[in-house]
């Protein structure tokens, strides 16, 4: 498969409790984007690597979250001391930079998502 | 700052109609994209089409038809003798300005085709 994958796909935990979701672009995809998706809403823009650079936070992004790309591969999203309202699905996406483009037209490959759930 | 509506929240139709699902967008740039995204029940957002601002031009592919309209910031999708693998939640996005990397989402149409 060389898709986009995310890991876990599932996470139950309870309030307050850390969470640390995992994503493998596309190996050869130098961008990747995590978005948050609720129930009966659009995804929306978290933040954005390009490599191992974070170069944009959203608002949306509190102080409870973190994302790295240490290596500009894989990179991890994590949740600290989890409220109900983080409950979502957390979508992963990458996409390459094209030859003469300074930047990408959008056209994301996403992952299947990590939903969690906040009890 | 960027915005994406689509009016439609729920749309149910019998295999072989035809249906349109409504996208309306507002943003200040004048360079800009505009993306359909279809997303199954299995979650994972499925890229259909993309169509920069500076092409008006219509496109069809397959049973699938787009109609770009900058006059009324439209971007409306068709899908012409619709299948119940169809079913999907269908998502208009825009992405612009110096932010092109990112995209901003209407908050979907979830299209139901029954057999």
């Amino acid at each position: 498969d060389t898709g986009v994958s995310q890991d876990p796909r599932h996470k139950i935990t309870k309030r307050g409790q850390n969470v640390t979701f995992r994503c493998d672009p596309i190996s050869e995809h130098n961008r990747l984007y995590w978005y948050r998706q609720t129930l009966g809403q659009g995804p929306e823009f978290l933040t954005y690597f390009q490599n191992e650079a974070q170069l944009e936070k959203s608002r949306l992004l509190s102080d409870r979250f973190s994302a790295e790309r240490p290596k500009g591969s894989f990179s991890t999203l994590e949740i600290q001391r989890t409220e109900q309202g983080d409950s979502a699905m957390y979508l992963c996406a990458s996409s390459p930079q094209l030859p003469g483009q300074g930047a990408s037209t959008g056209e994301l490959f996403f992952g299947e998502g990590s939903r969690l759930t906040v009890l | 700052a960027q915005k994406v509506t689509q009016a439609q929240t729920e749309i149910s139709v019998v295999e072989k109609e035809d249906v349109t699902l409504d996208c309306v967008y507002e943003t200040r740039d004048t360079t800009y994209y505009l993306f359909w995204y279809k997303q199954p029940p299995s979650g994972e957002l499925v890229f259909l089409i993309r169509r920069n601002s500076f092409d008006e031009q219509n496109e069809i592919s397959g049973r699938y038809s787009w109609n770009f309209q900058k006059s009324t910031s439209s971007f409306n999708f068709t899908i012409t003798a619709s299948q119940v693998v169809d079913s999907a939640v269908y998502f208009c996005a825009l992405s612009a300005g110096g932010s092109n990397y990112k995209l901003t989402f209407g908050k979907g149409t979830l299209l139901t085709v029954n057999p």
